[in-house]
């Protein structure tokens, strides 16, 4: 079946380390997301990117950095700059316009220990 | 002004009401619209498109009104099952697509 994966489910940090996590779409979709999202609050934005190989800053891309290296695989580094990276994080892909809707994948809790 | 507005809640229902959410949108451009469904610590899943004549799925309908740029979400004989945060999705055009989403109104269906 068609998906996108996310990986871990849930990840410790410590204080001063990067992390990075995991997405990887079948769904031979051109674009793909990554949101943030805090308790009662709604999907922020960090980075996008709609073909590989290029990728484009969102409204909360400091502290964290992302790379398109294959069309299927959109990993999140979340780096010590960073201050508050305790979040769900979510990943999406779609269509190069969007237009059927977007997929997510069934996110990563991370939690600075 | 917010790019995509929504009365965060919570919306406390009897099971077998009707209820109704909107969703406004400040970008005259936008093309496509959607309504999510988020479980509480799970991911959004797609409820519906929205078209401009409107759509009906069972118990739910939604609808576009471009001239007043709103969207609305119709739940018609409410279940427990439909206790979720409802998210409203506006894709807006020129040249990048990017959804943007609203806060979410938090339905709770109560026996």
């Amino acid at each position: 079946d068609g998906g996108i994966t996310q990986s871990p489910k849930y990840l410790f940090r410590k204080e001063g380390q990067n992390v990075t996590l995991s997405c990887e779409q079948n769904l031979n979709h051109d674009a793909m997301y990554w949101y943030r999202q805090d308790p009662g609050q709604g999907l922020r934005l960090i980075y996008y990117s709609q073909i590989v190989n290029d990728f484009q800053k969102g409204d909360i891309a400091e502290g964290y950095s992302v790379s398109r290296e294959k069309k299927e695989s959109f990993p999140l580094t979340v780096t010590s700059a960073q201050k508050n990276p305790t979040a769900f994080y979510l990943c999406a892909s779609s269509s190069s316009t969007g237009g059927y809707g977007y997929t997510f994948g069934s996110g990563t809790r991370l939690t600075v220990v | 002004r917010k790019e995509v507005e929504q009365d965060p809640g919570p919306f406390n229902v009897p099971e077998g009401a009707t209820v109704a959410f909107n969703c406004t949108y400040s970008n005259s451009a936008s093309q496509s619209f959607f309504w999510y469904r988020q479980d509480c610590r799970k991911e959004p899943k797609l409820l519906m498109s929205v078209y401009s004549s409107g759509n009906e799925d069972g118990r739910f309908t939604a609808q576009l009104n471009r001239a007043s740029q709103y969207i609305s979400l119709l739940i018609r004989d409410s279940k427990l099952s439909d206790s979720a945060t409802y998210l409203c999705v506006v894709n807006n055009p020129g040249g990048s697509y990017i959804p943007t989403f609203g806060r979410g109104t938090s339905l709770i269906v109560h026996p």
